[in-house]
């Protein structure tokens, strides 16, 4: 499968702390995405990193892409309550197909 | 508030039912999608479509008919549905420059269709 497998599958953390989440991918991609989804909602489009790319930062979010070992990274810095949602990574393979990882769910305690 | 919008957002139907779930962009967007989403899963792609065309059906049983009246339209028709399509209903757009060229760009979302069906 090109989907990204995502670890952990759960995490809980305390607000202020960090979160990591990482993928794992199968094939060659155009670029690797991150979105979010809040419980009962579409999702949002967090980042987007080529392939010629190793690391990229919006805000609190920091992604790292490894195309040698098909990996890539999450990191939400100073994490917040409102971050608590599902976190998907989404390889974009060359065919254009955005194929959606299994998910990290992510709980941030007040 | 998303700017894709889907309506309605629930639905409950029988499995002899006819019903239509409605997605609408005015971001000038023309690459639509639909995706289907059981619960603690990931979105599964459906249909693609460019420039009005259909353009990757990911074979998807005929009970699904996908349509796209204009730029800013894409219908899903659903007609005798088992209940193991029961799920969650996301539309999607993204920018194409043009009908040939494959353009990875990030996908908007809508908040979705909640289909239950009896």
């Amino acid at each position: 499968s090109q989907q990204g497998e995502e670890d952990p599958q759960a995490l809980s953390i305390q607000e202020g702390e960090n979160a990591t989440m990482n993928c794992s991918y199968k094939t060659s991609i155009n670029n690797l995405q991150w979105y979010r989804q809040n419980s009962g909602r579409g999702l949002v489009h967090l980042i987007l990193i080529r392939s010629n790319e190793r690391e990229k930062h919006s805000g609190r979010l920091r992604v790292t892409l490894d195309t040698s070992k098909k990996s890539s990274s999450l990191l939400i810095t100073a994490s917040r309550a409102a971050d608590t949602a599902s976190y998907f990574c989404a390889p974009h393979n060359q065919g254009g197909k955005l194929i959606f990882g299994q998910g990290t769910e992510l709980s941030v305690k007040p | 508030d998303t700017e894709v919008t889907q309506t309605p957002k629930h639905l409950v139907m029988g499995m002899t039912n006819k019903k239509s779930l409605k997605c609408e962009q005015h971001m000038g967007h023309r690459a639509m999608y639909w995706y289907k989403q059981k619960a603690k899963k990931p979105p599964e792609l459906m249909f693609v479509y460019s420039y009005e065309k259909l353009s990757i059906n990911e074979s998807v049983p005929s009970r699904f008919s996908p349509e796209c009246p204009n730029s800013s339209l894409l219908n899903l028709h659903l007609h005798a549905l088992q209940p193991e399509d029961s799920a969650l209903y996301l539309c999607a757009s993204s920018h194409k420059i043009s009908d040939r060229v494959i353009l990875f760009q990030p996908q908007h979302f809508g908040d979705g269709t909640r289909l239950s069906i009896l």
